[in-house]
């Protein structure tokens, strides 16, 4: 079935570092969302790419597609305190309801 | 802004116990969704529920596992026979529906449940 692996599993940065967690999926997906997910917290909604090489910018968050939309990155510019948590990518593949298929998530901390 | 609740937040219980969680997603999605998150790990996919009836369901959602949407409202999972294993948190979510703007799954908070 299909697999999403998600790396790193952790990053310890100083505040106002950068940060990037990479995503790949086995198989081709129709698009790949990313969640955040703060301690004791429920996965919230931050993006959802579609298009092949696709990139999308949410103030200091820049979100990649690949071009055969197999992988994705997320990175943080100038690390805030805020930004701590988990971060998830999650693909969605062409042929089901909807199922996400959520990676191992990278935690980050982000030391003041 | 329309949010998804679940009921109740944390939930005890003993192994060979009937659980019966509780989700009331976003009132105009179609689209339904139980994911689990063991402590420290992912998040898996358990099941996908559309036009009431199952659509999709993982490896996890085995035979003591059912969902069921009562109402217009709730939808619910129910673990016949709780074994240690099935402790984790539990994600509700919901969509709208399939065309790409549609396509963000809303999470509840979620139920920790707890199989002693």
């Amino acid at each position: 079935g299909q697999q999403v692996m998600q790396i790193p599993q952790y990053q310890h940065v100083q505040e106002g570092e950068d940060f990037t967690t990479y995503c790949n999926s086995s198989t081709t997906l129709s698009n790949i969302q990313w969640y955040k997910q703060r301690p004791g917290g429920h996965p919230v909604f931050l993006i959802q790419l579609v298009k092949s090489g696709e990139v999308k910018k949410q103030k200091r968050l820049t979100f990649q597609f690949g071009e055969a939309k197999k992988n994705s990155s997320l990175h943080i510019t100038a690390t805030q305190t805020t930004d701590v948590g988990t971060y998830f990518c999650a693909g969605l593949g062409g042929t089901s309801y909807g199922k996400l298929t959520f990676g191992q998530g990278t935690i980050l901390t982000v030391h003041p | 802004e329309p949010e998804v609740t679940q009921t109740p937040s944390h939930q005890v219980t003993q192994m060979g116990q009937e659980v019966i969680l509780r989700c009331v997603p976003i009132s105009n999605h179609l689209y339904f969704y139980w994911y689990r998150q063991i402590l420290g790990q992912k998040v898996e996919f358990l099941v996908s529920f559309y036009n009431n009836e199952i659509s999709e369901k993982s490896e996890i959602f085995d035979d003591q596992f059912s969902v069921e949407r009562p109402d217009g409202s709730n939808f619910t999972l129910k673990i016949r026979s709780t074994k240690l294993e099935d402790s984790a948190m539990y994600f509700c979510a919901s969509k709208r529906g399939r065309t790409s703007h549609q396509e963000t799954q809303y999470f509840g908070p979620g139920t920790r449940l707890l199989v002693l």
